[in-house]
């Protein structure tokens, strides 16, 4: 069965630090999502990509993060200058060709910033 | 945006016992997803359900979209079944992004 993969798993950075969070969506998906868990907390959206540029964005989604899809495959989420509060399990997501179709998740990155 | 509540917060069961969740939406939904965070921290789809009913083993879910709630039904639980159950919904606005509930954590002893 089809699955969203993400790299890496777990995640330690100094705070400062770049971080390039990599995931590789269901091949024939067109719509692309990143979402963020803080311990404890519920799941949040950060940002939506589709036809090679950002479709909607949260608050949260400011100049520290950036998303590319460098290629046919991968769906990346940069944060630079990472903070403390930037650690959490992050989630990619993918739907396919009817935006209003079920999505998809992949495991996530636990990402600590210390 | 649409909100998302989910009732109850915390559920402590005995195996073989059911239980009803309960998902609340403030608006019309394209697209409602119940999910299972396991406890490695995975989201697992459990359905997908914008409207009517859906059975999966053990599990079903129904989707009364013009009352905007959703019930997720765990029948027989086993220990398994725990960790937390997010339902999801997105609004008929344009699509773009699914808005999750609090959650529910479930906890199934022996």
């Amino acid at each position: 069965e089809p699955e969203v993969t993400q790299t890496p798993s777990h995640q330690v950075t100094q705070m400062g630090q770049e971080v390039i969070l990599r995931c590789v969506p269901i091949s024939n998906h067109l719509y692309f999502y990143w979402y963020r868990q803080i311990l404890g907390q519920k799941v949040e959206f950060l940002v939506s990509f589709y036809n090679n540029e950002i479709s909607e964005k949260s608050e949260i989604f400011d100049d520290q993060f950036s998303v590319e899809r460098p290629d046919g495959s991968n769906f990346t989420l940069k944060i630079r200058s990472t903070k403390l509060e930037d650690s959490a399990m992050y989630f990619c997501a993918s739907r396919g060709v009817n935006p209003t179709a079920e999505a998809f998740f992949g495991q996530g990155t636990r990402l600590t910033v210390v | 945006g649409i909100q998302v509540e989910q009732s109850p917060p915390d559920l402590i069961l005995q195996e073989g016992a059911n239980s009803t969740l309960r998902c609340n939406f403030s608006d019309s939904v394209n697209n409602l997803q119940w999910f299972h965070q396991n406890p490695w921290g995975q989201l697992i789809n459990l359905f997908y359900i914008p409207s009517g009913t859906k059975q999966n083993g053990r599990l079903s879910a129904t989707t009364v979209a013009t009352e905007r709630y959703s019930l997720l039904y765990i029948s027989s639980s086993q220990t398994t079944d725990s960790g937390v159950y997010f339902c999801a919904a997105e609004d008929t606005g344009t699509a773009s992004k699914l808005t999750f509930g609090t959650g529910t954590r479930l906890q199934v002893t022996l």
